[in-house]
């Protein structure tokens, strides 16, 4: 499973372009995924959740893809804007309700 | 969504004193509160999950007897670092959920600075 702790990775892309953050999540028997966004200095905001009888799931501008054979969650983001630049979480349903997140992913998108 | 409100959002306290943080679920009944610790660049890390009226579940390598967390309602529940030290600095986030498979909302987040 993927490592708590470690310093964030970045993606970097330019305005207007589509965005792909993956997330490699390590409970094979969580069925509930949620991507976050957070920006410096506040919490996590909801973006996108899928179930995992789903392999996507499509909202405003976002795109959730989830392979369950490889345990992989992937968020595309379409037309990537400024405001888009944040931290990004993946977050597994572990049971009862606890998540656990991924280590996140920094998008900076440039104008 | 629904709304978590957490406070304060930073406070600034001197090594030994102890701080409490409150997180609160303003329109909904949260049956279950989760408590995370965040550093600098880094995921958020649970630190403990509370249900109401009950005692706070603790994650392996967090001290329940240094933070204390209270959830005496179904709107509020409470982190108390006791005893803080410069290392305990950081932020901290609260969720709050309604039920098993549902959305956790997140508060803003408190960030602690000890000097």
């Amino acid at each position: 499973g993927e490592s708590v702790g470690l310093h964030l990775p970045t993606l970097s892309v330019q305005e207007g372009d589509n965005s792909i953050i993956n997330c490699a999540y390590s409970n094979s028997a969580s069925d509930y995924f949620i991507w976050y966004k957070q920006e410096s200095g506040k919490g996590p905001q909801f973006i996108i959740d899928i179930r995992s009888n789903m392999d996507k799931r499509q909202g405003q501008r976002v795109t959730v893809l989830l392979n369950k054979t490889v345990k992989h969650l992937s968020l595309q983001i379409a037309a990537t804007q400024p405001g888009d630049s944040a931290v990004y979480f993946c977050a597994e349903n572990s049971g009862y309700s606890t998540l656990t997140f991924g280590k996140g992913t920094m998008l900076l998108v440039s104008p | 969504g629904a709304v978590v409100s957490q406070h304060p959002s930073w406070v600034i306290c001197k090594s030994g004193t102890s701080v409490k943080i409150e997180c609160r679920s303003l329109d909904f009944q949260a049956t279950t509160m989760f408590w995370y610790r965040q550093f600098p660049k880094q995921s958020l890390m649970l630190m403990a999950t509370s249900n109401e009226g009950s005692k706070a579940t603790y994650e392996q390598g967090v001290e329940k007897d240094k933070f204390l967390i209270n959830h005496a309602s179904l709107t509020l529940s409470t982190l108390t670092v006791t005893s803080a030290h410069p290392e305990d600095s950081s932020f901290y986030i609260c969720s709050a959920t309604s039920g098993v498979l549902t959305e956790a909302f997140f508060g803003q987040g408190t960030r602690l600075t000890v000097v």
